[in-house]
């Protein structure tokens, strides 16, 4: 399977404290993305990493790739309630208009 | 303010029932993709379409059509439904630019029960 893999599959913090997932994917890709997607809701993109780039930063949200190990880091800082949600990578398909989306993240914040 | 729409949010069909979902978009983007998500797993993508042209899944069962009539709106056909389609059912567009670093946008998505 192409599918990317992300850990862990669910976290649960206290509100205030910071969030880390993790995400690798299996082949070369031009830009990796983010997405946060609430409990019965759509996808929503968060932030988009090129793959030039090492790190960026968004709000309280920080990215980083590594290309050489095919990995991605998703940062959110001084979580919320609201950050409660599951986060997915996603990476396009070489030669292709599709995305492989990794396995999902699912992180609840504790008020 | 520029979307993606599905209709209906929630939807209630008949084992065996053909049953259509809609997904509008007012951003003009040139490829639409529908996917089906079960409970805690990813989007799984049954097929997309660049501008009329057509791409399925490999895996997307028979079952499963797709129409788009023009650019703003593509349908989800399920021929008859069974028991293992009730799912989240999302539509995504996005714009491909030159440099192909184009996002998703995704609709609210549509649940399906079968019953």
């Amino acid at each position: 399977s192409q599918q990317g893999e992300e850990d862990p599959q669910a976290l649960s913090i206290q509100e205030g404290e910071n969030a880390t997932m993790n995400c690798s994917y299996k082949t070369s890709i031009n830009n990796l993305q983010w997405y946060r997607q609430n409990s019965g809701r759509g996808l929503v993109h968060l932030i988009l990493i090129r793959s030039n780039e090492r790190e960026k930063h968004s709000g309280r949200l920080r990215v980083t790739l590594d290309t050489s190990k095919k990995s991605s880091s998703l940062l959110i800082t001084a979580s919320r309630a609201a950050d409660t949600a599951s986060y997915f990578c996603a990476t396009p398909s070489s030669g292709t208009y599709k995305y492989i989306f990794g396995t999902g993240t699912r992180l609840k914040v504790l008020a | 303010d520029a979307m993606v729409i599905q209709n209906p949010r929630y939807q209630v069909t008949q084992f065996g029932k053909p049953v259509t979902l809609s997904c509008s978009q007012t951003l003009n983007h040139n490829v639409m993709y529908w996917y089906q998500q079960k409970s805690s797993q990813a989007p799984k993508l049954l097929f997309h379409y660049y501008d009329k042209d057509f791409n399925n899944e490999a895996d997307t069962p028979d079952n499963f059509q797709s129409r788009r009539p023009n650019t703003s709106f593509c349908f989800l056909d399920i021929r008859s439904p069974g028991l293992g389609d009730a799912a989240m059912y999302l539509c995504a567009t996005s714009s491909l630019n030159r440099d192909r670093q184009e996002t998703q946008y995704f609709g609210p998505g549509t649940r399906l029960l079968v019953l």
